[in-house]
């Protein structure tokens, strides 16, 4: 079956750092992958996606790459803000499939 | 975009009893999903609701512990029933963005309800 393997977190920055949430993937064939963001008291919002290899998602200063040849799909910033303090998804709809699978989510503090 | 309320937004219960958790959407959609947040864990997806049919659960969840209803293009509750504390999870409610199948259809989440189970 389709599953998703994000890090653990929390993962604690200082502002301005760099950010990279790992995310690797099990899937029959070629899913699309998605990264989700749930800021504090707020729903889960979409932030990005890719539906094919080497596809980049891109939003708000974040980037993702669909890499076909590690099934990867790793979240990155250059320079986090306090505002990006949140909890990120990573997830994956496979062929046929109605629903996502998700990662376990990865929580991210941003410290100014 | 799809704007979608869940109420309530949280409950404590006693276990034994049941509660049911209402997901209206501003627009009319083919299909509904209902996923479960336990904590520290990710969403899992319990079942999906067609309107005009049963829902389809995924392995794992029945019906007689989590039914659903599906009365309309625009609205489903999901009832936890006979409640322990090991069903304290966020529950959400999300539908596609375009059409279901597709494999670049994203989705749209409520604000999810958290229950509480003591």
């Amino acid at each position: 079956g389709n599953s998703v393997t994000q890090m653990e977190g929390p993962v604690t920055l200082s502002e301005e750092a760099f950010l990279t949430i790992n995310c690797t993937y099990t899937a029959t064939g070629y899913p699309s992958l998605f990264w989700y963001v749930q800021y504090p008291g707020e729903g889960l919002q979409l932030l990005l996606k890719a539906t094919k290899a080497d596809d980049k998602g891109s939003n708000k200063g974040f980037e993702a790459t669909y890499r076909k040849e590690t099934t990867s799909f790793h979240l990155e910033k250059g320079s986090v803000q306090v505002s990006d303090s949140a909890v990120y998804f990573c997830a994956l709809k496979g062929r046929g499939a109605d629903g996502l699978t998700f990662g376990k989510g990865t929580h991210l503090i941003i410290q100014p | 975009s799809a704007v979608i309320s869940q109420k309530p937004s949280r409950d404590i219960c006693q276990r034994g009893t049941s509660l049911t958790i209402q997901c209206q959407v501003d627009s009319q959609v083919t299909m509904m999903f209902w996923y479960r947040q336990q904590p520290g864990q990710s969403l899992t997806l319990i079942a999906t609701a067609n309107q005009g049919s049963e829902a389809t659960y995924e392995s794992g969840f029945v019906i007689d512990k989590f039914p659903i209803s599906r009365p309309n293009l625009t609205f489903s509750t999901l009832t936890v029933s006979n409640m322990s504390p090991e069903d304290s999870s966020i529950y959400l409610c999300s539908v596609p963005s375009g059409a279901p199948l597709l494999l670049n259809t994203e989705a749209f989440f409520g604000q999810g309800t958290r229950l509480t189970v003591v």
